[in-house]
C-alpha cells in the first residue's frame, strides 16, 4: 500500500528558484492538504482541495500555489523562493467528513539559501 | 478561534512509567479530536481519534485517550513506557467552522523521550 507518496523527499533551492512539490495517494481520497512543519509550531495548514478542480487557502498561503487537476494529486508551487520557505512539507489526503482522520506522507524536506 | 494546547513541549520518562501527554482545546461546540504520532523523518501517524463515541479511546501500540467536555481536554496516556515510544506526539482537533473541509488545527507538540 503506498498510501499518500511525496517527491521529492529532499531539495536545496537557491532564494529566487522556483520549485514544484507532488503528492500522489491512491486511496481515493476527495480531500487532500498541505501543511508545512517548523520546529515549535506544529503543523500549519497552506492551502487544501475538497475535490479535483478545487483549491482553497489555509493559515499561510502565501507564496505558494497549488493545483488540482486530477483527484489523486495535489501539486504545491514555490514561485520564488525565500528563505522563509524553509521547512519541512507534508502532504495528507482524508475521505469527507470531520470524523475521518487525515493520512500522511513521508514529507519533503526544503531548504532555500 | 479554535486552538489546540499542548502542555510541555518535551516529556521525559523512564522505561516501564506512565506515560501522560496533555491537551487541552478550545471549542464552543463537541469536536473530533486525533492523537498522531511522528517517528523521526517519517509523517504524522494516527495513534486514536475521538468522534463522539465512548468517552475513552483506545488507540494503537496501548496508547488510550480520555475526552472531558468538562474540563476540554483530551490527554494521551499509556501505563508503561516502551523505548520504541520516544517520538513526537500532535494532539489536533477538527475545525468546527470549518464547513466540509475536514480541516485539522494542530498543536505544537510534545516530544516525548524514553530514559532506559
Amino acid at each position: 500500500n503506498a498510501g499518500v507518496t511525496q517527491t521529492p523527499k529532499f531539495r536545496v533551492l537557491k532564494t529566487g528558484q522556483s520549485m514544484t512539490l507532488l503528492c500522489a495517494q491512491d486511496m481515493n481520497h476527495e480531500y487532500m492538504y498541505w501543511y508545512r512543519q517548523d520546529p515549535g509550531m506544529g503543523l500549519r495548514l497552506i492551502h487544501y482541495s475538497v475535490g479535483e478542480g478545487t483549491t482553497a487557502k489555509g493559515e499561510v498561503p502565501d507564496g505558494y500555489n497549488v493545483s488540482r487537476l486530477k483527484k489523486q494529486n495535489f501539486l504545491l508551487g514555490l514561485e520564488s523562493a525565500a528563505p522563509s520557505q524553509t521547512s519541512v512539507y507534508f502532504c495528507a489526503s482524508s475521505l469527507m467528513g470531520g470524523n475521518q482522520p487525515q493520512h500522511f506522507g513521508d514529507g519533503t524536506r526544503l531548504s532555500i539559501l | 478561534a479554535q486552538s489546540v494546547t499542548q502542555l510541555g513541549s518535551h516529556v521525559s520518562v523512564s522505561e516501564g512509567a506512565l506515560v501522560l501527554l496533555r491537551c487541552n482545546y478550545s471549542s464552543s461546540v463537541p469536536p473530533y479530536l486525533f492523537w498522531y504520532v511522528q517517528y523521526p523523518n517519517q509523517g504524522l501517524q494516527l495513534l486514536l481519534k475521538y468522534t463522539s463515541a465512548a468517552t475513552l479511546v483506545k488507540g494503537i501500540n496501548g496508547f488510550e485517550a480520555e475526552f472531558k467536555k468538562s474540563e476540554t481536554s483530551f490527554h494521551l496516556t499509556k501505563p508503561s513506557a516502551h523505548m520504541s515510544d520516544a517520538a513526537e506526539y500532535f494532539c489536533a482537533v477538527s475545525d468546527p467552522w470549518g464547513g466540509a473541509t475536514n480541516k485539522l488545527i494542530f498543536g505544537t507538540g510534545t516530544l516525548l523521550a524514553v530514559q532506559p
